[in-house]
Parts: structure tokens; sequence; C-alpha cells
């Protein structure tokens, strides 16, 4: 089945100590993205990547990390979280990055306390 | 920057009638603009693309349009069921340079009674 799996699906932490949230898709898409998710603001996007090896920030890069070392492989990582950063969490995947549709994984519900 | 708006207020809507949702966007024209459908606690789904050369798209229940001089897409979905209830995102894409620059709306809540 074609899809987007993250991992956690729910993650409580302290403040300051680093984790990582995976990203893998199965669909050979170079194009992966990831988003937070918070009431009243939408979607907003954190890190992009092109392809593998090309990384770039989106619009609330803060705080985070992200690396493309493989295709399928897209990691989240927050070096030293904050609460601000409680949120949700989507990875996403498009086959090009230029108008294909987004698959989504299914969230990662991260509360940093 | 660009602002997308679409109602913030839930969207009610009785069973079998034809839903109309709309996304206003302010200042340049996307190259192409996305729908998708968003159930409580999950990813969003895709649903339907629409390019800016394009006037309209169909798909089963599903219809987009897309008006560049008004700079609003409307998406209607048509006998409508109560299991279409969710939140619908739209999204707009430019094209060029590298990134997709994929923007997303706050999303509509539809909610179908029985």
């Amino acid at each position: 089945e074609a899809q987007v799996t993250q991992n956690p699906r729910y993650l409580i932490t302290v403040t300051g100590k680093k984790l990582t949230v995976t990203c893998s898709q199965n669909m050979n898409h170079e194009y992966m993205s990831w988003y937070r998710q918070d009431p009243g603001l939408g979607l907003r996007q954190i890190y992009y990547s092109m392809n593998v090896e090309v990384t770039d920030k989106g619009d609330v890069p803060e705080g985070y990390k992200v690396s493309r070392k493989e295709k399928r492989n897209f990691p989240l990582i927050l070096e030293s979280p904050s609460p601000n950063q409680t949120s949700l969490y989507f990875c996403a995947s498009s086959l090009s990055g230029q108008g294909g549709g987004y698959t989504f994984g299914s969230g990662t519900r991260l509360t940093v306390v | 920057s660009q602002k997308i708006e679409q109602n913030s207020e839930a969207l009610n809507i009785q069973e079998g009638k034809t839903a109309t949702l709309t996304c206003n966007y302010t200042n340049y024209s996307p190259a192409y603009l996305q729908w998708y459908r968003q159930d409580p606690g999950r990813g969003p789904v895709f649903l339907l693309l629409i390019r800016e050369n394009e006037k309209e798209k169909r798909k089963e229940r599903l219809k987009v349009t897309f008006d560049t001089t008004l700079k609003q897409s409307l998406f209607h979905i048509t006998a409508s069921q109560p299991a279409d209830s969710a939140t619908y995102l739209c999204a707009l894409g430019y094209s060029g340079g590298g990134a997709d620059g994929l923007t997303f709306g706050k999303g509509t809540h539809l909610i179908i009674q029985p």
C-alpha cells in the first residue's frame, strides 16, 4: 500500500531533551515536507526537500532540523524542544513537488512539558 | 504575503443537498490550487487539483471551479452524505524555482446533517 509512515504517533517529552520524528514513504517520491498544525493557525510548512541531500526552510523552521540521506526517509529533529513546539506534526510527500497532490502521514502529536 | 481565506465557521448542510465551500486569496494568482479533506486527528487527503488555465474540474460528486479574476475557488459536493462531514482545506501552489510553495488555508468544517 502506498503510504507515508510517521513514528511515533504520540510523544510526550520534557524541555531540552532531543528527539527525532521519523518519516518514510514507499512511493519513490522526490519531494518531501514537514508541516505543523495548530488551532487557528492551520498547516504551516517547517522544512521541505526536493531530493536527496537537498533541503530548504519553510515558513517556520526555527528550532527544527531535517536531513535527507535517502530518498524514502525524511526525519524531523528537535535538538532542544520547547513548550511552543507542542503541536500536531505531519510529514507529506509528492512525486515532484510541482503540482502533484501530497500524500500525508497520519501525524505525530507532540507535547513538550 | 499571500493570504488565503476559507469560511472559519462551520457549514451545516442537509443530507442530499449540494455543499459549496469557498476559498479566496489575495495578491498574486497561484499556478494551481488543490483541495484536501481532513478528518479529526488524521492527515489531510488529496481530493482535486485545478490549474490556472482550467475553469472547472470534476471527480465523481466533487466539482472545483477556479476564477483568477475573482481570486476565488469554489468546491462543491453534490448529493451530500453524512460521511462527507470533515474539514476541507484549500491549498495554493506556485510554479518555478524549486519549491512547490504549497500554502494551505485554515479549512472549513463541513457538517452534513441526516
